[in-house]
């Protein structure tokens, strides 16, 4: 069975600065993907980035990018200029690639852009 | 283009009271669909996930139980309440892999 662990329960940074969440999780699998998801105060789940773990180049979308290390099992999401709209929570998730498309979440953390 | 449906967004029901939640998608055929419950302070667990019609598959054992009785339809339900099944469930549905769209949710108590 495949974790997630999400270390920094909460988190906060001024508004215009760069903030780093951690990610790290355990599986025995080869193939898999890895997703940051963003849930802002409307509870709607947000995909913000998604990595494919054969990929060795790191994901990058807009103001968000990735830090992928495979044999660390690390993942974390770096978000760059912050922004009043990226205070959300923030959760790290884990696929395999068996086309069942299940995922297996951590616990989130919350970030908050101070103005 | 395809969008989720999924109601009511907020229910309070009594210990031992029945619930059925429904999700309905639309513009797509066939898709994988999936509930996820979010506990307070905590991630998001599934529950359960569809491949077709009558096709459930259960993740965790507890006191819900899941139907599919159309392709585009997914139903929670639970013939008695639980204090324990208060938190907040998201339907879920893929039909490209490795991309997954979320309701907007529906927030339980049960008090």
């Amino acid at each position: 069975a495949q974790t997630v662990t999400q270390s920094q329960p909460e988190m906060s940074v001024q508004e215009a600065e760069t903030v780093t969440l951690s990610c790290t999780y355990d599986t025995s699998e080869n193939n898999y993907y890895l997703f940051w998801y963003k849930q802002p105060p409307s509870r709607q789940m947000i995909l913000v980035i998604r990595q494919e773990a054969y990929k060795q180049q790191n994901a990058t979308e807009n103001r968000f990018s990735v830090n992928f290390q495979k044999a660390a099992k690390s993942f974390s999401l770096k978000i760059s200029d912050s922004q009043l709209g990226d205070t959300a929570m923030y959760f790290c998730a884990f696929m395999k690639h068996d086309g069942n498309e299940k995922l297996t979440f951590g616990t989130g953390t919350r970030l908050t852009i101070i103005p | 283009s395809q969008t989720i449906h999924q109601w009511p967004a907020t229910l309070v029901q009594p210990v031992g009271s029945p619930l059925s939640l429904e999700c309905t998608v639309e513009g797509t055929s066939n898709p994988n669909l999936y509930w996820y419950r979010q506990a307070a302070g905590r991630g998001l667990q599934l529950l359960f996930y569809s491949v077709g019609i009558g096709q459930i598959s259960s993740e965790v054992p507890q006191n819900l139980s899941a139907s599919r009785p159309q392709d585009r339809q997914f139903i929670l339900s639970s013939k008695k309440l639980l204090l324990s099944d208060s938190g907040f469930y998201l339907c879920a549905w893929s039909d490209i892999p490795v991309m997954t769209f979320f309701g907007q949710g529906t927030r339980l108590t049960v008090v």
